[in-house]
């Protein structure tokens, strides 16, 4: 069973630095979502792609973020100068969707960020 | 702003209970609900859907809808030590794509042996 899978699993890094993470997820899968999740929180919405397009970005994603999703399979999340307030885990999720029918939305294990 | 509370617990209850776990969101029409747990360091999983006022039983697990009181809830019947985790409620609003959940700070249940 190849579920989502994410890269790095944990990041250290020193404040403005810059980082990338990736999801691979599920193939046959044409959505991709980023979200965070703060130590209490649920996880936030940050952006999804519909295939290789980016559908829509969360105002939580500064100028400071950027992710793509080359030829509409695996994803990066880059971080450029980062903040220790960037400090979360990073979850990607992956989902198949037909026209208008719901389908499971499956995590991937999540990416722990920590800015020193 | 579009909200979804939780009780952030913790909740305690003993094995073999019924552990209730309650959820309000602030949408009216809004029209998808989701029950997720997730253990300590692990990604959320999907444990209920439900998409219509009522219950929803699936083996142990009943989610309530009730949209006129923006009301959500799981009820976990004779609970195990293995149901200790975080639920995680989530709302997908109306005019949003499908997979933008909405969710509340969860609820963390302990079931005590």
């Amino acid at each position: 069973d190849t579920g989502v899978s994410q890269d790095p699993r944990h990041k250290i890094t020193k404040r403005g630095q810059n980082v990338t993470f990736r999801c691979d997820p599920i193939s046959e899968h044409n959505r991709l979502y980023w979200y965070r999740q703060t130590l209490g929180q649920g996880p936030e919405f940050l952006t999804y792609f519909q295939n290789e397009a980016q559908l829509e970005k969360s105002r939580l994603l500064s100028d400071r973020f950027s992710a793509e999703r080359p030829k509409g399979s695996f994803s990066t999340l880059e971080i450029q100068r980062t903040e220790q307030g960037d400090s979360a885990m990073y979850l990607c999720a992956s989902s198949l969707v037909r026209g208008t029918t719901n389908e499971k939305l499956f995590f991937g294990s999540g990416t722990q960020l920590s800015v020193l | 702003q579009k909200e979804v509370e939780q009780n952030s617990g913790p909740l305690s209850v003993p094995e073999g209970a019924i552990a209730s776990l309650n959820c309000t969101y602030s949408d009216r029409v809004s029209q998808s609900f989701f029950w997720y747990r997730q253990y300590s360091g692990k990604s959320p999983e999907l444990i209920m859907s439900i998409y219509s006022n009522g219950d929803k039983e699936d083996g142990r697990f009943t989610a309530q809808l009730n949209k006129a009181s923006q009301y959500v809830s799981l009820l976990i019947r004779d609970s195990q030590p293995s149901d200790s985790a975080t639920y995680l409620c989530a709302v997908i609003y109306s005019g949003t794509s499908y997979g933008k959940l909405t969710f509340g700070q969860g609820t963390i249940l302990t079931v005590h042996p």
